[in-house]
Order: structure tokens, then sequence, then C-alpha cells
């Protein structure tokens, strides 16, 4: 089974931060790789898929990278409604997939 | 726009089945290019592929889970269900279904299932 590491687990930043949070898959996973956002209470929310292609209607503010194992998802300049917690799924396997522990960005 | 709702019981006594459906509008669920799937939430946790199926019926289940999921379609009604079976209180989430690609980019708003006696 493919195991998914996010860091950091949580960070604080300040509204206008750039903020960088990586995603490590345990084998190659090629681009099969996707971000969400999810806010208390509320599902996950779709932000990136095939590891860089933004979802229709999220921000440019948000964008990710990376290939094989190492993904990047950042923030460019963090806005009060991003703060929330952030998941990397992959989909090698697809339609089985894998979650990343995820990663609360707090307010500093 | 794409809605899907699931429905179900939000409390299940140890050693019985979960049931839950998921019910879409506004789209087919007969579409060749998605998946449907169900994910689950522990109260507090993180996120947990149970299963998916295709329109045709084709499933696929996490290992760690599959001697007690089913995943069944319904194309004539457009929903899908989920059957959880010996359920314990580590089965207590929020329940979630969502439609697959290579992210899932529509969800439900999820329903909290409680195991308790």
């Amino acid at each position: 089974d493919i195991q998914m590491t996010q860091s950091p687990s949580s960070v604080s930043a300040s509204v206008g931060d750039r903020v960088t949070i990586t995603c490590r898959a345990s084998q190659g996973i090629s681009s099969w790789l996707a971000w969400y956002q999810q806010k208390p209470g509320k599902a996950p929310k779709l932000l990136i898929y095939a590891a860089s292609s933004l979802q229709s209607g999220v921000p440019s503010r948000f964008s990710g990278s990376g290939s094989g194992t190492d993904f990047t998802l950042t923030i460019s300049s963090l806005q009060p409604e991003d703060f929330a917690t952030y998941y990397c799924q992959q989909a090698n396997s697809f339609p089985a997939l894998t979650f990343g522990g995820g990663t609360k960005v707090e307010i500093k | 726009q794409l809605q899907l709702q699931e429905s179900g019981p939000g409390l299940v006594k140890p050693s019985e089945t979960l049931s839950l459906t998921c019910t879409v509008s506004g789209g087919s669920i007969s579409s060749s290019s998605y998946y449907w799937g169900w994910i689950r939430q522990p109260p507090g946790k993180g996120l947990e592929w149970i299963g998916s199926i295709y329109y045709s019926g084709s499933t696929y289940y996490n290992p760690s889970l599959k001697s007690r999921v089913t995943i069944s379609v319904d194309t004539s009604k457009n929903q899908f269900s989920l059957k959880l079976s010996s359920v314990t209180a580590a089965d207590t989430a929020v329940y979630y279904c969502a439609r697959q690609k290579i992210g899932a980019d529509y969800w439900g708003q999820g329903t909290l299932v409680t195991v308790s006696s």
C-alpha cells in the first residue's frame, strides 16, 4: 500500500505570508496527486488535481508542484479564508485513494 | 450543479450493520468518466477512503475494511449505497460520499454515524 506523509502537521502563519506544505509518497505515483482544503464541519474541497492543475473556481494563489514521490502545495499570499486543514491524496491506484495525515494552517 | 446527499441512521449499535445511501442530483451516476466513492472521517482525525463503485457495478474496497464493506449502485434511482457490517466504536465517523476522478470534485455534506449501544 502507498503511504502519504505530510509535513508539517501544523503551521502558524500571518495574512499575506507564503505557506508551503509538502507531501511525500512511499513510492512513485507520477502526477497522480490531489490537494484538498477542509474547514471545520465542512466536506473537503478539491484545490489541485494531477499534482499541478488548479480546480475550476480555486484562486490562483494556490499552486501545486512535484511528481514521483515529492509534492508541494503553495499558498502565495495567505488570506483570512485560507485558515483550514489541508490534505494530500494519491490516486496512483485509482479508484483506491490514500490521504495524507493533514496540515492545519493556523493564525499566528 | 451536481449535488450529493448522504442519508441513513445516525446511530448504530455495536455488531450491527451501518447502511447509508448517497443520492446524486443534477447529473447522472451513469457517467463513464467517474467513480463514486465513500470516505469517512473519525471525529478530530483524518480522511479514510472506504471504497468506490463504477456505474457498471465494479467495486474497489480499502483492504483494511474489505471483509466488512459492500458498496452497490442503483442507476435507476441515481443512488449508490454503503453497508459496513459488524461495526464497533472505531467506526464512529462522519461518512461522506463523493464523485471521483483523480481528485474527488463533488462531495456530500457528510453524515455523522455514531456506534453506541
